[in-house]
């Protein structure tokens, strides 16, 4: 079974472009979550979708945008890119259904974006 | 508000020997509560996860984890550390709003020595 896959790896981008990060979950996963990983803040979360609905958002500014489309891949997309968003961008899928705690996220390897 | 705190940054234990990752949780209701690993330039690997039931969880890799609702813990654990489990640790738990959203703890990192 496929695990999470994220696309791409590596990215390397100047200050003031946008950029979009994609995911695609594990087969029949319809919550797709988004994480940023930095050293000075850990990881954050940054929003939450199913069945193409955001259901939930990080505290993060309107630069961050994501959505999901019908088959659950989801993307992210940043503009107007500032140093500080250089990080390590992971997408997380889940069989749950929103308020089904109990279930656990399977995470991507991660998009790792530099913005210089 | 949620919190996940684990009091470490490094954890150092020799090869063979046994060791703790701690974690402390803060949460209204019961606690969905997770460990993950992260080696380098990877992402997340999940390890094991307390919902309800037996407070001593087993996991993936021989790694198990032992909550404890009095002193609100919930450490990772593992009876003989091998070097290749040297790697970053996360404890998380589950937002009570609902959804999926984790909220994660800090991380320790893990140097298992030959």
């Amino acid at each position: 079974k496929a695990g999470v896959t994220q696309t791409p790896r590596y990215l390397i981008k100047t200050r003031g472009q946008q950029v979009t990060l994609s995911c695609s979950p594990i087969s029949g996963h319809r919550s797709v979550s988004w994480y940023q990983q930095t050293p000075g803040q850990g990881l954050q979360f940054l929003f939450e979708y199913f069945s193409e609905t955001q259901r939930n958002k990080g505290n993060f500014p309107g630069r961050f945008s994501g959505r999901q489309f019908s088959n659950s891949r989801s993307e992210m997309n940043v503009s107007t890119l500032e140093l500080g968003d250089s990080a390590l961008y992971l997408c997380a899928s889940s069989l749950g259904r929103p308020g089904q705690g109990n279930t656990e996220a399977f995470f991507g390897q991660g998009t790792r974006l530099t913005v210089v | 508000a949620q919190s996940v705190a684990q009091p470490e940054d490094q954890v150092n234990v020799a090869e063979g020997n046994p060791l703790t990752v701690k974690c402390t949780y803060s949460v209204s209701g019961n606690p969905y509560l997770f460990w993950y690993v992260q080696y380098p330039n990877r992402g997340l690997q999940f390890l094991l996860k307390y919902i309800t039931g037996d407070n001593l969880v087993k996991g993936s890799y021989g790694f198990e984890a032992e909550f404890n609702k009095s002193q609100t813990s919930f450490h990772l654990k593992k009876p003989s550390a091998l070097v290749s489990d040297s790697a970053l640790y996360f404890c998380a738990v589950r937002d009570s709003g609902g959804y999926n959203k984790l909220i994660f703890g800090a991380g320790t990192r893990l140097a298992v020595h030959p």
